[in-house]
């Protein structure tokens, strides 16, 4: 029972360098969304897409870009990569609007 | 603005103590509030949430929390602490609109 599964785990880049992180879920949820997670800063929601064939805004959108596959798949894209993106990336997903959310084991992203 | 304040970053408490760790929040209507997990190197996982109704809600692992609207306040507590338990604990609020905020989180340790 997989649940939601984040490629890559561990990630180096230099600055500029494009990147794309893969999440999928297996729980046939409709809601995926990308958060970052800062020390002292709790996570912050990057995007979100509520249902296949839509994605929004979250928080701290700017640099990423997001793309919903198909309802399984919510991929999020770095064009150009820089040090302030270091983090811890998870993805998540839900039922819907206002139900639990369910996370990856999370990607760890350093951009030197 | 809706926000979380978990105040205490870090709580140390030895083995078959209880715990109270503490989560206000700002938000206009009724929250759906929730309480995760977090141990080094995983994703989330989901202890309890509150939707409406009963203000102590039971959740995985022995704990369980209580709403009180009056002090905006939704604590989680154990009876028991076991050495398992230590880990970093994320209050949230969702809300609406898919949009959880999280707390910056307070780290448990536990003593032998």
């Amino acid at each position: 029972n997989a649940g939601v599964t984040q490629t890559p785990k561990f990630q180096v880049l230099k600055t500029g360098q494009s990147m794309t992180l893969q999440c999928a879920q297996d729980m046939n949820h409709n809601s995926m969304y990308w958060y970052r997670q800062d020390p002292g800063m709790g996570l912050r929601l990057i995007y979100y897409s509520a249902s296949e064939g839509t994605t929004d805004k979250g928080e701290v959108p700017n640099g990423y870009n997001v793309s919903r596959l198909n309802k399984r798949e919510f991929s999020l894209r770095l064009e150009s990569a820089a040090p302030s993106q270091t983090s811890v990336y998870f993805c998540a997903s839900s039922v819907s609007e206002n139900q639990p959310q369910h996370f990856g084991d999370g990607t760890r992203l350093s951009i030197l | 603005a809706q926000s979380v304040t978990q105040p205490d970053i870090h709580i140390t408490v030895s083995e078959g103590a209880s715990l109270e760790l503490r989560c206000n929040y700002s938000y206009g209507a009724t929250p759906y509030l929730f309480w995760y997990v977090q141990s080094p190197g995983q994703g989330l996982q989901l202890l309890l949430k509150y939707f409406s109704g009963d203000t102590l809600v039971q959740g995985i692992k022995g704990f369980e929390a209580e709403f009180k609207r009056s002090q905006s306040s939704f604590n989680l507590r154990k009876p028991s602490v076991h050495w398992s338990d230590a880990a970093e604990y994320f209050c949230a609020v969702d809300s609406g609109t898919y949009k959880y905020i999280f707390g910056t989180g307070t780290r448990l340790k536990v003593l032998a």
